[in-house]
């Protein structure tokens, strides 16, 4: 149990679909991130929340959508993905922004037909 | 723009033997962060560096900073079969922008 829990564990889904992943903090965290884990790369930040605004976008393409409702919850909406999407989503979160250790989900892993 | 770069990629050790990888940046540093990450699993938070020429000791790993605050490393002395995973470092500029290595995948061998 890490405190971050990322539903679903793992998603198939068809380019033209659209579905959300969701990540949820108990850890009375204030900063939360999107990463990217593929094969044989390292773990790309996507996007950075602090107290619910967004602080980073690291040129992450439109067909991903973030969305921070609370500093407890965290969502990736996705469509029209593309099969080079396929890989390990990680959500993870902070104390704060800066010098702090991050906590990571179990991440989801998303196939794209 | 700024890369972390790990060595090497890969190592296969014999139990007991020892294990050192290094982290290298393209850019001066303000801090870094060590991460191991289990096959199937999450990076998982090992230590924070901030002194120049730091080194901090966790039981059988040693964490050293360079002076220059532009590369890292990270030592297990006597490798055991729960250490195998994927060790990442990740470093910072001095934004809340941390920069993950390439990682380095140990295996150990019974």
């Amino acid at each position: 149990e890490t405190g971050v829990t990322q539903t679903p564990r793992h998603l198939v889904m068809g380019m033209t679909n659209k579905k959300s992943l969701k990540c949820e903090q108990h850890l009375g965290h204030n900063a939360m991130y999107w990463y990217k884990q593929s094969a044989k790369k390292p773990l790309e930040l996507m996007f950075v929340y602090n107290f619910k605004e967004q602080t980073e976008n690291n040129s992450v393409p439109s067909r991903f959508s973030p969305e921070c409702p609370n500093s407890s919850h965290l969502f990736l909406h996705l469509h029209t993905l593309q099969p080079e999407d396929s890989a390990l989503y990680l959500c993870a979160s902070s104390l704060g922004q800066v010098n702090q250790p991050q906590h990571f989900g179990d991440g989801t892993r998303l196939s794209i037909l | 723009g700024q890369q972390v770069m790990q060595i090497p990629q890969y190592q296969h050790v014999q139990e007991g033997e020892d294990f050192t990888t290094y982290c290298n940046s393209s850019t001066t540093l303000s801090n870094i962060q060590w991460y191991k990450q289990r096959p199937g699993g999450h990076p998982v938070f090992l230590i924070q560096l901030v002194k120049s020429g730091e080194v901090k000791k966790q039981k059988r790993l040693t964490f050293q900073f360079g002076e220059a605050k532009k590369n890292s490393s990270l030592h297990i002395t006597a490798t055991q079969t729960t250490d195998v995973g994927t060790y990442f470092c990740a470093g910072t500029s001095g934004t809340y922008k941390y920069i993950f290595g390439t990682g380095t995948r140990l295996k150990v061998l019974a």
